[in-house]
């Protein structure tokens, strides 16, 4: 089982629509969690941690679920902007490095 | 503040030949990585470093060497290029392992 799985996209949504992006892991002592977004042939970024209350910044919600060992990431009215890989990442229960999911592509369209 | 800078962007090396990655950062970050992506793939780490003078292995550190000389700078070394290296490389580096990581803009490697 792979450490860090997410739903392979590409998921193609018009601009306006709502789209939530899963992700599982397997490895119950990690400790933190984060969304990176990754644009075509560019550096990843971080979009936002991922918090054990769940956190919202502007139009993304991340979602945590520890005891299913689940990650969500929902991103409301889509823009154009938003296209691009959205990369899930988990803090290794050793603390020193992170595992990188192999990302869901996310194309927005007029 | 420059960040996290690499070169060379791209560059096509012939197999068996060797070259060095360079990566620098200007944030102070003690921990500094290196990762490669490969298409459709996730980023793999090849090495990282929690300070000055300390390196570790990562998941995929075969091919490659590294050494962290100062807090600024960690280079890669590729010994014996093969077409498996082919990939692009990016350099990241943070505070802390909780802390954001911030990566460079990658090198882009071609062995033929």
């Amino acid at each position: 089982r792979k450490e860090v799985e997410q739903d392979p996209g590409p998921f193609n949504v018009p601009e306006g629509a709502t789209v939530a992006f899963n992700c599982t892991y397997s490895n119950s002592a990690s400790q933190s969690f984060f969304w990176y977004r990754q644009d075509c042939r560019k550096e990843p970024k971080l979009l936002m941690s991922v918090y054990s209350s769940g956190n919202e910044d502007g139009r993304f919600t991340a979602q945590l679920n520890r005891a299913s060992q689940y990650i969500s990431l929902l991103i409301r009215d889509s823009k154009l902007s938003d296209s691009a890989t959205y990369l899930c990442v988990t803090l290794n229960s050793g603390y020193s490095t992170l595992t990188f999911g192999k990302g869901t592509m996310l194309l927005v369209s007029p | 503040n420059a960040g996290v800078t690499q070169t060379p962007k791209f560059r096509i090396l012939k197999i068996g030949q060797s070259m060095t990655l360079q990566c620098a950062q200007d944030m102070n970050h003690n921990y500094m990585y290196w990762y490669r992506q490969d298409p459709g793939m996730g980023l793999k780490l090849i090495y990282y470093s929690v300070g000055a003078g300390i390196t570790d292995k990562g998941e995929v550190p075969n091919g490659y060497n590294v050494s962290r000389s100062t807090t600024e700078d960690f280079p890669l070394r590729l010994e014996l290029a093969a077409p498996s290296q082919t990939s692009v490389y990016f350099c990241a580096s943070s505070y802390t392992p909780r802390e954001t990581q911030y990566f460079g803009p990658g090198t882009r490697l071609l062995v033929l």
